[in-house]
């Protein structure tokens, strides 16, 4: 079966510019993730998709980051304009039916804000 | 809220030994996640265990539920385990899922 696909791989963006990242989830996962990992860090939630529709948002600070999941398949996940303490490595991960299912990472997207 | 501390923090050990990593809980859990993450970012879900034991190849994973205990073990460990190994809980409070801070491993040949 075909992994959660990310993009892109890296991204160098100067602060206060946008950017957005993509992710394709495993076929059939109706539970979306998107976390940011901080260097030296444990992975933090951002928000999480049931299908097209958001059960958890409550860590993502929405006054600079976005997120939709329109067709409740692919995501993207959008930050501006962008802050140096937003560069993190930004992961996605699907599973098949929530927490209680395992969970499949992306290789996720490298952003450094400069 | 849940507390999930992981220990060591690092740990270096040579080719063939036998790894243990261990994992501490604060507030009783659902489920348990062991995760590997390689260099560069991805990360590899290793094991969801909410009882008892799995294996899978040269990997183990227990948990104690009594205890809020849960280890990793890794038999014949080689130079390609060398990773950083995440525990991750549900449960306590809280709906999500709460990360240690992980277990860099390295194993030298």
């Amino acid at each position: 079966e075909a992994g959660v696909a990310q993009s892109p791989r890296y991204k160098i963006i100067e602060k206060r510019q946008s950017v957005a990242f993509w992710c394709n989830p495993i076929s059939g996962h109706a539970t979306l993730y998107w976390y940011q990992q901080i260097l030296g860090q444990g992975p933090k939630l951002l928000i999480q998709f049931q299908n097209n529709g958001v059960v958890d948002d409550s860590q993502l600070p929405k006054d600079r980051f976005s997120a939709e999941r329109l067709k409740g398949v692919d995501s993207t996940l959008k930050i501006q304009p962008a802050k140096l303490e937003d560069s993190a490595v930004y992961l996605c991960a699907s599973s098949l039916r929530g927490w209680n299912s395992p969970l499949h990472f992306g290789n996720g997207t490298r952003l450094t804000v400069t | 809220k849940n507390e999930v501390e992981q220990s060591p923090q690092n740990l270096t050990a040579q080719e063939g030994e036998f790894i243990t990593i261990n994992c501490s809980y604060s507030v009783g859990i659902s489920a348990l996640h062991w995760l590997q993450q390689h260099p560069g970012g991805g990360i590899v879900s290793l094991f969801m265990l909410s009882s008892g034991k799995k294996k899978h190849g040269r990997l183990i994973a227990t948990i104690n539920i009594q205890e809020k205990h849960s280890s990793l073990h890794i038999t014949a460990s080689h130079p390609r385990d060398s990773a950083v190994y995440i525990c991750a809980v549900r449960g306590g409070g809280a709906d999500g899922l709460t990360f240690g801070k992980g277990t860099h491993l390295i194993i030298q040949p």
